[in-house]
């Protein structure tokens, strides 16, 4: 167990629709980072958040958003979903930013139908 | 875009044998780590060797390093049926903050 935390576990949803992931990082780490992972493109950097503001972006699309609240908590807000947005959403979490391990948590796994 | 490559991408060994995955990489890095994930979890942090580094150890893993190469190796001794799993390489890249990976060796140890 990791120690960063993730809900849903999973998440099926249509077309169109917008959902909400979470992610609770490990107790006292301030970055915060998002990961894609489906078949074809493999694991894909989304977006990252240091203490609440963002410090790097990935391949994140405009439809993708996200936040780090002042709990350090962090949310990813996927809309206008698509089928291709099917895929496996990670977060992990690191305790200062850059050269530390990022530990990951358990995933949430959304279909798009 | 992958920055690490691993190699090979699938290897399937008996129990107690080694295994043995490479890694290459294109550009400068902070350091480089490796991962597991079990089929559809959670990816496992490893270890992580930064770019001074040359060798480390953590109970069966052995990590190599050669910069020079842009290229890492993890070397599992023993294996066992419970080392099933992809293994990723993660190259923090220098002056950046995020990881990015490799596509992966599927590792099977068949018991």
């Amino acid at each position: 167990d990791s120690g960063v935390t993730q809900t849903p576990k999973h998440l099926i949803t249509a077309t169109g629709q917008r959902v909400t992931l979470r992610c609770s990082p490990r107790s006292g780490d301030l970055s915060v980072y998002w990961y894609q992972q489906s078949l074809d493109q493999g694991l894909q950097f989304l977006i990252q958040y240091y203490n609440g503001e963002e410090r790097a972006k990935g391949n994140i699309l405009e439809r993708f958003s996200a936040q780090q609240f002042p709990d350090l908590h962090s949310e990813l807000n996927l809309s206008s979903l698509e089928l291709g947005d099917s895929a496996l959403y990670f977060c992990a979490s690191s305790v200062r930013r850059g050269e530390d391990t990022q530990y990951f948590g358990p995933g949430t796994r959304l279909t798009v139908l | 875009s992958q920055q690490g490559e691993e190699d090979p991408q699938a290897l399937s060994i008996q129990e107690g044998e080694n295994a043995t995955m490479n890694c290459s990489y294109k550009t400068s890095i902070n350091n480089l780590q490796w991962y597991r994930q079990n089929s559809g979890r959670g990816l496992v942090h490893l270890i992580l060797i930064r770019s001074n580094e040359r060798e480390k150890h953590s109970g069966r893993l052995r990590v190599t390093l050669d910069t020079s190469k842009k290229s890492s190796s993890l070397l599992i001794t023993a294996s066992r049926a419970a080392d099933t799993a992809s293994y990723f390489c993660a190259t923090g890249e220098g002056g950046s903050e995020k990881l990015v990976f490799g596509k992966g060796t599927k590792l099977t140890v068949n018991p």
